[in-house]
């Protein structure tokens, strides 16, 4: 079975440019969450949909910060205008779970770097 | 609120030595208790798990026990081998608290042959 499939594996882009991650998350699974991981924060919770929809975004950096999740088996992050303080490295998890337990299925993720 | 503290890493050890990796959490009630992998290029995978007090999650000769009393979920392998090389997270999902998996800050490990 296809895990969770993240696009692109490497990101190299310069300040003000617009980036786009996307998600495909395993199928079936209800819940879709992304990540941000850098050295210095660690593993952050950005935000998570259930059915499709946005449940909490508290987690998104700022305004710049969007993401969309059109249909089940898709999912978007995007960054608009990008600045170097984003490069870090982006996951896309998804879970099967209808009462959630905590498992999560993570992608290979994005590595993004903003010169 | 609820957290997670793992000890700091690296951790640096000889191939077929013993690991511990310790956890504690903060978190009200009875959460759910996690060892996540993360080998190098990789994204994170369950390791082992555990729901309730005095459980012992366990796979690939890695060990983790629920201790309610002094809240902790310690990481254990008896003998260690190159291929553990990785980044280990603990992590709790809150008995309440909707779809938050909380994770602590990681521990990376090496082992040398």
């Amino acid at each position: 079975d296809a895990g969770v499939i993240q696009s692109p594996r490497h990101e190299v882009t310069e300040m003000g440019q617009e980036v786009t991650l996307r998600c495909k998350p395993i199928s079936g699974h209800n819940s879709l969450f992304w990540y941000r991981q850098t050295m210095m924060r660690g593993l952050e919770l950005l935000i998570y949909f259930n059915n499709n929809v946005p449940i909490d975004d508290s987690g998104m950096p700022e305004d710049r910060f969007s993401a969309k999740m059109p249909n089940a088996s898709f999912s978007t992050l995007k960054i608009q205008p990008s600045e170097p303080r984003d490069s870090a490295v982006y996951f896309c998890a998804s879970s099967l779970d209808r009462f959630y337990t905590g498992e999560l299925f993570f992608g290979e993720g994005s590595r993004l770097t903003v010169l | 609120g609820d957290s997670v503290t793992q000890m700091e890493g690296p951790v640096t050890l000889s191939e077929e030595a013993c690991l511990t990796i310790n956890c504690t959490y903060t978190a009200t009630g009875y959460p759910s208790l996690f060892w996540y992998v993360q080998y190098p290029g990789e994204g994170l995978q369950l390791l082992l798990k555990a729901t309730k007090a005095d459980d012992k999650g366990s796979n690939k000769g890695f060990e983790a026990t629920y201790r309610k009393e002094t809240t902790s979920f310690h990481l254990e392998k008896g003998s260690v081998q190159v291929s553990d090389s990785a980044v280990y997270f603990c992590a709790l999902k809150p008995p309440t608290g909707g779809f938050k998996t909380i994770f602590g800050a990681g521990t990376r490990l090496f082992v040398k042959a």
